[in-house]
C-alpha cells in the first residue's frame, strides 16, 4: 500500500482565498483524522471520521473550515476564506476502528497564507 | 482534556548511548498509547503502540513501558545511532475507542557521531 496520501505537498497562497487540502486513506481503514501543526501549539486534531461519518468536530477553530468525507477513499478540508494564522502543517491519518489501532501519517501539507 | 506533557524537549547524547525518554498523561483512563517519530518536514512514524493491558512493547533497539495508574510512559533508546536524530512524540489515546490521540510536544532528540 502506498501509505496515506496528502496533496498538496506545499501550498502558498494569498490571505482571503479558499484552500483545499486533500486526502486518501490507507485502504481498508474506516478512521481518518485531520491534524495541525504549528510550532506554538504543537498537533492538534481538527475532525475525525468513522466510516465517512464525521465524529467530533470539535477541534475546528472557526466556521471558515469545514470537511467532508464523500467516500471511504477521500477527504478533504477547506479552509474558506483563508487568513495568515491558518498558516501550519496539515497532516492527514489513517486506521482502522477496531483491533490494534495503529494511526498512520501522511507526510502533510504545508500551508502558508501571505 | 487529557494534557500530555514530555520531558526533555530537547537531547543531545553521544553516538552509542542509552537513552531515556519521558512521557507523563494526566488522564490515566487511556485505551492505547502510541509512540512516534518526526523527521524534520516529515509526517510522523509510528514506532510502538503500548496496549492499555501491557506494561511494555519492544521493536529492536526499542523499548516503551506503560504504567497507566501513574500516567507515565517511557521511551529506551538503546546503543543510539546519527540515524535516530528525530523528535519523538507521546500520544495516549482516547479511551472511549474513538480512537482520537492526544499529543505531547515532543522530545527533540540529537544524537552526535
Amino acid at each position: 500500500d502506498a501509505g496515506v496520501i496528502q496533496s498538496p505537498r506545499h501550498e502558498v497562497t494569498e490571505m482571503g482565498q479558499e484552500v483545499t487540502l486533500r486526502c486518501k486513506p490507507i485502504s481498508g481503514h474506516n478512521s481518518l483524522f485531520w491534524y495541525r501543526q504549528t510550532m506554538m501549539r504543537g498537533l492538534e486534531l481538527l475532525i475525525y471520521f468513522n466510516n465517512n461519518v464525521p465524529i467530533d468536530d470539535s477541534g475546528m477553530p472557526e466556521d471558515r473550515f469545514s470537511a467532508k468525507m464523500p467516500n471511504a477513499s477521500f477527504s478533504t478540508l477547506k479552509i474558506q476564506p483563508s487568513e495568515p494564522r491558518d498558516s501550519a502543517v496539515y497532516f492527514c491519518a489513517s486506521s482502522q476502528i477496531q483491533g490494534v489501532n495503529i494511526q498512520y501519517f501522511g507526510a502533510g501539507t504545508r500551508l502558508s497564507v501571505l | 482534556k487529557q494534557e500530555v506533557t514530555q520531558i526533555p524537549a530537547a537531547l543531545s547524547v553521544p553516538e552509542g548511548e542509552n537513552l531515556v525518554l519521558n512521557c507523563s498523561f494526566t488522564d490515566s483512563a487511556i485505551y492505547n498509547l502510541q509512540w512516534f517519530r518526526q523527521d524534520p518536514g516529515k509526517g510522523l512514524t509510528s514506532l510502538l503502540l503500548i496496549q492499555s493491558s501491557q506494561r511494555e512493547q519492544t521493536s529492536g533497539r526499542l523499548n516503551a513501558s506503560l504504567d497507566k495508574s501513574s500516567g507515565r510512559s517511557t521511551l529506551y533508546i538503546a546503543a543510539s545511532q546519527p540515524g535516530d536524530s528525530a523528535t519523538y512524540l507521546c500520544a495516549p489515546q482516547d479511551p472511549t475507542g474513538a480512537n482520537n490521540l492526544f499529543f505531547g510536544t515532543g522530545t527533540r532528540l540529537t544524537v552526535i557521531p
